[in-house]
């Protein structure tokens, strides 16, 4: 059983540039998701899926930020126009849905923006 | 929404016990997790707590009371290897994806 993956796993841009970001969760799992971690905090949820369905959005998350799971298997994570202040460690989960609620992470994409 | 407190840093001994505690403030509580994480690297799961009481799975226990609103997360015959920081988070209610994360207690094991 391979875990989640995540790639890159480490990302520099400029600021201003579009990164993507992919994850593939564990086989079978219909739940993904997507979140930020920064120095010396916790993870901060960004938003989740079960299988192709957005079904939350954090509020804190700009319009800069966007999400897919076209296929209810591998998701994107696309952040536009960059910011400084968007450098941070990004982390996606996945489960296995309702009863399983237990959440598995990859070992995160860390982006730099300069 | 929530409000998650966790001790900065703890520090103590090889072979010893540690015991961090976690408290949250919630208008709704679905459940408590423990994660492992070493540094660069990503969360691991330890334990969930749904239901009062303790949970024990090898050197490390976790307890949970919900009327109190607190969990502790008890780690035995330390090793080095437990150098990590332990993140306490929530699923809230009014969320059935969301967990919500304390920024974690960085335990450092010494010789």
């Amino acid at each position: 059983d391979t875990g989640v993956s995540q790639n890159p796993r480490h990302k520099i841009t400029k600021r201003g540039q579009n990164v993507t970001f992919r994850c593939d969760p564990i086989s079978e799992h219909n739940r993904l998701y997507w979140y930020r971690q920064t120095l010396g905090q916790g993870p901060e949820f960004l938003t989740y899926f079960q299988n192709e369905a957005q079904l939350e959005k954090s509020r804190l998350l700009s319009d800069r930020f966007s999400a897919e799971r076209p296929k209810g298997s591998f998701s994107t994570l696309e952040i536009q126009r960059t910011e400084q202040g968007d450098s941070a460690m990004y982390l996606c989960a996945s489960s296995a849905g309702p009863g399983f609620e237990t959440q598995y992470f990859g070992p995160g994409t860390r982006l730099l923006v300069l | 929404g929530q409000n998650i407190d966790q001790p900065t840093e703890m520090t103590a001994t090889e072979g010893a016990i540690v015991q961090i505690n976690c408290t949250y403030q919630t208008s709704g509580f679905n459940g408590l997790f423990w994660y492992q994480q070493h540094a660069g690297e990503a969360p691991t799961f330890l334990s969930y707590n749904v239901l009062d009481g303790l949970e024990e799975k090898g050197r490390f226990s976790s307890f949970l009371s919900r009327s109190k609103g607190y969990s502790y997360l008890l780690l035995k015959e330390l090793q080095m290897k437990d150098s990590a920081s332990y993140l306490c988070a929530v699923r809230p209610t009014d969320s059935w994806g969301k967990l919500q994360f304390g920024a974690g207690t960085q335990v450092v094991v010494t010789p």
